[in-house]
């Protein structure tokens, strides 16, 4: 078994200011993914890195940069907050050996003042 | 329009009742299916994946695969409360590195 380690647990930021959500997995796994979950509501891929040297933007992937330092960890930065924005940030890992089932973190829970 | 659909939005079922979940995609190049399930506070976990036509039966739960009408579905019986969660269908292309997510079924198991 292996676990996906998210830090912190709650983030809280002043609009403009950058900020900046880690990832870390065990699992020994190539693909990383960056989501955002609304209000409990479906998740919106960021971005996602095939490989340790690959970067992919998803569909929302405007107001965030990301950043895989090495296999295990991929880094998630929002570039300006937005006043009002509350979301939780969900990282996950997986692998071909399973279909490219995907595992998650517990997440972030990201509040802007 | 979201390539996977998933109904009702919402759905309550009396503790030993069934809860039945569906799922509809609109891309006939998915060949994988996963049901996902996401307590409050928590990351989503894989519940059962469903790749080929028929039923998958695991424990409580039995998911239901039609390619041809593109539609997967998620039964439960004898439901706890402890399945109150939000419910993810999710669809992959073969060789696709991104799962597909509907938006959700919020179950509510009543005590």
């Amino acid at each position: 078994g292996g676990i996906i380690t998210q830090t912190p647990k709650f983030l809280i930021g002043q609009e403009g200011q950058k900020l900046t959500l880690k990832c870390q997995q065990n699992f020994n796994h190539d693909t990383m993914y960056w989501y955002r979950q609304d209000s409990g509501k479906g998740l919106r891929l960021i971005y996602y890195s095939i490989t340790e040297n690959d970067l992919q933007k998803g569909d929302l992937s405007e107001g965030y940069d990301a950043s895989r330092e090495k296999k295990s960890s991929f880094s998630l930065t929002v570039t300006s907050a937005q006043k009002n924005e509350m979301a939780v940030f969900l990282c996950a890992s997986s692998t071909p050996d399973r279909g490219y089932e995907q595992y998650f973190g517990p997440g972030t829970r990201l509040t802007v003042l | 329009q979201q390539k996977v659909q998933q109904s009702p939005e919402s759905l309550s079922v009396p503790e030993g009742g069934m809860a039945s979940l569906n799922c509809t995609s609109s891309d006939r190049n998915f060949q994988y299916f996963w049901w996902y399930r996401q307590h409050s506070g928590e990351g989503p976990k894989a519940l059962m994946s469903i790749f080929s036509d028929g039923d998958k039966k695991e424990g409580r739960f039995t998911a239901h695969l039609n390619k041809a009408s593109l539609h997967v579905s998620l039964h439960i019986r004898d439901s706890q409360p402890s399945d109150s969660a939000l419910y993810f269908c999710a669809a992959a292309s073969s060789g696709s590195w991104q799962l597909i997510f509907g938006s959700g079924t919020q179950l509510t198991v009543m005590p």
